[in-house]
């Protein structure tokens, strides 16, 4: 049971460039969020998604684009790379089951802009 | 004032001995509160949660809960060199769509 898969592991790229972080889960779960985590601001919340076709901003979503089409895969986006963008992506996911349930985690992209 | 506050650290504790981790939280209707352990490279992974007033124990692990101070506290009894890693604190603020992170606490056990 692979869980919340992400890909790839790592990535560098360059300023500018586009580059998409990809999710997939096979749990079923209807939310899926988007973390990011830097050093100094533990992980702070660029998008979630509710259920497939719907999605809201988090705490930092500026430089980001997301989608859900279905409800297993939530890519992000960043559509113009930049260097404050080098971080560690984290995507979560969780049930509807019970609203005030915990995050699981995937294992992360390590991403580099240069 | 951010929503979620921990003590950076780190906190360095023997081995053997109970490492008492702290978060305090902003919003006051929050009502369910977690604690996440990340090792160095690697994804957190919950350790407790805690949603009422008191204690809860699960094992070595104590969750610790006052609504009314907005203070969460993780108690690691027995601490081992397996337990030194960051401990982040999290909190359902402004409904339960989003789950904020305190920074996070490095917790070292030395031998």
């Amino acid at each position: 049971d692979a869980g919340i898969t992400q890909s790839p592991r790592y990535k560098i790229t360059e300023t500018g460039r586009q580059v998409t972080l990809m999710c997939h889960q096979t749990w079923s779960h209807s939310y899926m969020f988007w973390y990011r985590q830097d050093l100094g601001h533990g992980l702070r919340l660029i998008y979630y998604s509710a259920a497939a076709d719907i999605t809201d901003k988090g705490e930092v979503p500026d430089g980001y684009v997301v989608s859900r089409s279905k409800t297993e895969n939530f890519p992000l986006t960043l559509e113009s790379a930049t260097r404050s963008q080098t971080s560690v992506y984290f995507c979560a996911t969780k049930g509807t089951e019970v609203y005030n349930s915990p995050l699981h985690f995937g294992n992360g992209t390590r991403l580099t802009v240069t | 004032q951010k929503e979620v506050e921990q003590n950076s650290g780190p906190l360095s504790v023997p081995e053997g001995a109970i490492a008492s981790l702290n978060c305090t939280y902003s919003d006051r209707g929050s009502q369910s509160f977690f604690w996440y352990r990340q090792y160095s490279g690697k994804s957190p992974e919950l350790i407790m949660f805690i949603y009422s007033n008191g204690d809860k124990e699960d094992g070595r692990f104590t969750a610790q809960l006052n609504k009314a101070s907005q203070y969460v506290s993780l108690l690691i009894r027995d601490s081992q060199p397996s337990d030194s890693a960051t401990y982040l604190c999290a909190v359902y603020s402004g409904g339960y769509n989003k789950l904020i992170f305190g920074a996070g606490t490095r917790l070292a056990v030395h031998p």
